[in-house]
């Protein structure tokens, strides 16, 4: 059984750019959420989902973020226009119900130009 | 102040020696989780716990829901133990997000 995978590992932006990383959980895991860890920061909750739907989205940025986790294919978070504070590790972490462990991806290091 | 406090910032050990990882936290929580950052940045769960003790290995994890207490201990610590250790919390009432907190960098010396 796979474990979460993220892609891709390492993702170099330009500012003004998209940037479009992917999450896909383990087999039989509908729960997902994405984590943010700035430079020399701990790490801090964004967007927590099921599929086609977005339970709770309080840490997301009001701007240029956005996630989605539809019925087929992996979840994605989008960051449009990034800028320099963008760059940080991107974690994706998934479950088969709301009260199980988490199992985290290996992250996406984005890094912003 | 953070919702979840982690001591020592920093810590050094001996390989062989007893170490323990300690977590406060001031929200209602349902369980309390045990991560391990490996150098490399990959993020591991150790244990997911809400009440009493837990054990794997050489890794054992306690929590007091009383005092809002956790701490995570490792037996005969080895060099490969070195790591980054966050403990994260659930909080009641949300939708089971992770509030973390600031990580423990442990070195174990040969």
């Amino acid at each position: 059984n796979a474990g979460v995978m993220q892609n891709p590992r390492h993702l170099v932006r330009r500012r003004g750019q998209e940037a479009r990383l992917r999450c896909s959980p383990m087999k039989g895991h509908s729960h997902v959420y994405w984590y943010r860890q700035l430079p020399e920061e701990g790490l801090k909750f964004m967007v927590y989902l099921q599929k086609e739907n977005i339970i709770d989205e309080s840490g997301m940025p009001k701007e240029r973020f956005s996630a989605e986790f539809p019925k087929e294919g992996p979840s994605i978070l989008r960051i449009q226009q990034v800028v320099r504070g963008d760059s940080a590790a991107y974690f994706c972490a998934s479950s088969p119900n709301r009260d199980s462990t988490q199992y985290f991806g290996p992250g996406t290091r984005l890094l912003v130009l | 102040k953070n919702e979840v406090e982690q001591s020592p910032q920093n810590l050094t050990a001996q390989e062989g020696e007893f170490i323990t990882i300690n977590c406060s936290y001031s929200v209602g929580i349902s369980a309390l989780h045990w991560l391990q950052q490996h150098p490399g940045g990959g993020i591991v769960s150790l244990f997911m716990l809400s009440s009493g003790k837990k054990k794997h290995g050489r890794l054992i994890a306690t929590i007091n829901i009383q005092e809002k207490h956790s701490s995570l201990h490792i037996t005969a610590s080895h060099p490969r133990d070195s790591a980054v250790y966050i403990c994260a919390a659930v909080k009641s009432g949300s939708a089971r997000q992770l509030t973390f907190g600031s990580g423990t960098q442990l070195t174990v010396l040969p």
